[in-house]
């Protein structure tokens, strides 16, 4: 079955910072959706990229998706107390069955911010 | 708009046992999906209800079974617990299937004792 890998695990940066986690799909994905859970709660959804090479914004994270449609990162750029959690990363393979297939998620990347 | 509600939001049951967990998704949304999360295995796919109807399954045994209702209101059902079957189980909705953002609830907390 289709697998998603996401590194690294955990990721321990200082305040202002840079961070960056990386999705591997082990198979062409149709969409890749970006989740944020802060600890104690449950995942937020941050972001859908759909099209090939697809690169998007929101204010300090960018977002790409691979020309293959099979990778994807998430960068921080000068990461805040409040960007403390866990990143995951969650995709649906480009099956003919137009959705045969749960969304399969990452294991996530811990972000852990030290002041 | 309220959002996904989960209930109850903690659970102690004992090996043997079967629970149902109940999953009320955000008003006019039709697709609902469960996620079994360990710290050991991440967030897994359970399975994703659409229309009433079972669109997507996820591996899982078949002790672990859901439903959905004319409503959208889902339910998932584990027969003869395990105690590996202690875990957070989160619910999501999104309007429709496939390609559409998922929208989670707080989670069920279930130990198995």
């Amino acid at each position: 079955g289709q697998q998603v890998m996401q590194i690294p695990q955990y990721q321990h940066v200082q305040e202002g910072e840079d961070f960056t986690t990386y999705c591997n799909s082990s198979t062409t994905l149709s969409n890749i959706q970006w989740y944020k859970q802060r600890p104690g709660g449950h995942p937020v959804f941050l972001i859908q990229l759909v099209k090939s090479g697809e690169v998007k914004k929101q204010k300090r994270l960018t977002f790409q998706f691979g020309e293959a449609k099979k990778n994807s990162s998430l960068h921080i750029t000068a990461t805040q107390t409040t960007d403390v959690g866990t990143y995951f990363c969650a995709g649906r393979p480009l099956s003919s069955g137009g959705g045969a297939d749960g969304l399969t998620f990452g294991k996530g990347t811990h972000l852990i911010i030290q002041p | 708009k309220a959002g996904v509600t989960q209930t109850p939001r903690y659970l102690i049951k004992t090996r043997g046992q079967q629970v149902t967990l109940s999953c009320s998704p955000i008003s006019g949304h039709r697709s609902v999906s469960w996620y079994q999360q360990t710290p050991g295995q991440g967030l897994q796919f359970l399975f994703e209800y659409f229309s009433e109807t079972q669109r997507n399954k996820g591996n899982f045994p078949g002790r672990f079974s859901g439903r959905q209702f004319s409503n959208s209101r889902s339910e998932m059902n584990v027969s003869t617990l395990e105690l590996g079957d202690s875990a957070l189980y989160l619910c999501a909705s999104s309007l429709g299937h496939f390609v559409y953002e998922q929208y989670f609830g707080p989670g069920t907390r279930l130990t198995v004792t």
